[in-house]
């Protein structure tokens, strides 16, 4: 009975280094969601893909953040050159079908990016 | 004007108190409502989804207002462990997040 997996649970990098968070959803589920909680503050959305397509990016920031979800194997978050700013708990979500299905999300355990 | 706004918190109650959520949304062709709760920056877990009719579970009562454009969660004889942030989620499209409201039920 796997949940959404997140991982790694922490990563670490140094300014200017990439950093790739993967997500597996729940079994049978085709969407994926990811948000970021940066310190002290709410829980954002970046992006939402079906397998192979992001379907909106509206929330992702339009340098240096892409994500991916292919036809095998995870949904993948890359984050290139990264700043301190960056430092945040990125959460994937996963759902069987569109949000305006009535289908609530549910959440993996998050990735927590420190930069160094 | 955000999409989604939560009553600013925190809120402090004693055990067994009652207390209301409420939060709003702009985008009048949302679809579905949801309650969430996160505990100390954990991910975020559903507690409860919101239907037209309002529903309850135990404790917690959710209720829509679609002329107002606002839902609320009641929770009833609080107890220590509903400690955590509260967040609403609407979904239009996509899903929007409330910035949570925190509670914190003492002895």
């Amino acid at each position: 009975n796997a949940g959404v997996m997140q991982n790694p649970r922490h990563l670490v990098r140094r300014r200017g280094q990439e950093a790739r968070l993967r997500c597996s959803p729940m079994k049978g589920h085709s969407h994926v969601y990811w948000y970021r909680q940066l310190p002290e503050e709410g829980l954002k959305f970046m992006v939402y893909l079906q397998k192979e397509n992001i379907i909106d990016e509206s929330g992702m920031p339009k340098e240096r953040f892409s994500a991916e979800f292919p036809k095998e194997g995870p949904s993948i978050l890359r984050i290139q050159q990264v700043v301190r700013g960056d430092s945040a708990a990125y959460f994937c979500a996963s759902s069987p079908d569109r949000v305006d299905s009535n289908q609530p999300q549910h959440f993996g355990d998050g990735t927590r990016l420190s930069i160094l | 004007r955000k999409e989604v706004e939560q009553d600013p918190g925190p809120f402090n109650v004693p055990e067994g108190a009652t207390v209301a959520f409420n939060c709003t949304y702009s985008n009048s062709a949302s679809q579905s409502f949801f309650w969430y709760r996160q505990d100390c920056r954990k991910e975020p877990k559903l507690l409860m989804s919101v239907y037209s009719s309002g529903n309850e579970d135990g404790r917690f009562t959710a209720q829509l207002n679609r002329a107002s454009q606002y839902i609320s969660l009641l929770i009833r004889d609080s107890k220590l462990s509903d400690s955590a942030t509260y967040l609403c989620v609407v979904n239009a499209g996509k899903s929007t997040f409330g910035d949570g409201t925190t509670l914190t039920v003492k002895p």
